[in-house]
């Protein structure tokens, strides 16, 4: 156990909905970043957070966005669900030390199917 | 953006050989590149990392080694076991912002 929590574990959805993820970092940690990964597919770097800031962007669809809270969790807003976007969305998290990076931590991931 | 390329994509070895794998980057302000090992349906884990101001790193059967100059780092395990099958992941990252991945080797250690 990482912990880094996400939830749900899995959802299912139609076309054209919207849905919400949610992650807990671990504790003391302050960097949260978010991740999609297709089937047979590498790990998309979607976007960071920093103590509630946006620090990175990566590939992240303009029908995305993403939040993060003054309690450090963070969550992730998918909305206009395409069949393209049925993945496996992870969250890692990490200290995120000014004076280099650190480990991240992943969470368990939450699967999303869209219908 | 950076870009990392990883091969092979599939790795196939004898139990007890050495697996090797290969990676390029093409931002040089990359300066930090973990290793991740995924099994099926799990999240990726670190089991290796290494910074840009050094060239070599071991922890046990695991090695990282890193070319700054040919913006490229490879990940070598000895004496592999069946339980080093899964799937590994490069990335490269820029201070700990963004963090870009390779394609992924799955790898397959014959008993």
């Amino acid at each position: 156990d990482s912990g880094v929590t996400q939830t749900p574990k899995h959802l299912i959805t139609a076309t054209g909905q919207r849905v919400t993820l949610r992650c807990s970092p671990r504790s003391g940690d302050l960097s949260v970043y978010w991740y999609q990964q297709s089937l047979d597919q590498g790990l998309q770097f979607l976007i960071q957070y920093y103590n509630g800031e946006e620090r990175a962007k990566g590939n992240i669809l303009e029908r995305f966005s993403a939040q993060q809270f003054p309690d450090l969790h963070s969550e992730l807003n998918l909305s206009s669900l395409e069949l393209g976007d049925s993945a496996l969305y992870f969250c890692a998290s990490s200290v995120g030390e000014a004076g280099g990076p650190g480990e991240q931590y992943f969470g368990p991931g939450t699967r999303l199917t869209v219908t | 953006g950076e870009n990392v390329e990883q091969h092979p994509s599939t790795l196939s070895v004898q139990e007890g050989d050495s697996a090797v794998i290969k990676c390029t980057y093409s931002d040089s302000a990359s300066n930090y590149f973990p290793w991740y090992k995924q099994e099926l349906g799990k999240r990726p884990q670190l089991i290796i990392d290494i910074r840009s101001n050094v060239g070599e790193k071991k922890d046990q059967r695991i090695a990282v080694t890193l070319n700054k100059t040919a913006k490229h780092f490879s990940l070598h395990i000895t004496e592999t076991q069946p339980e080093d099958s899964a799937v590994y992941f490069c990335a490269a990252s820029i201070k700990g912002n963004q963090f870009y991945f390779g394609t992924g080797t799955s790898l397959t250690v014959i008993p």
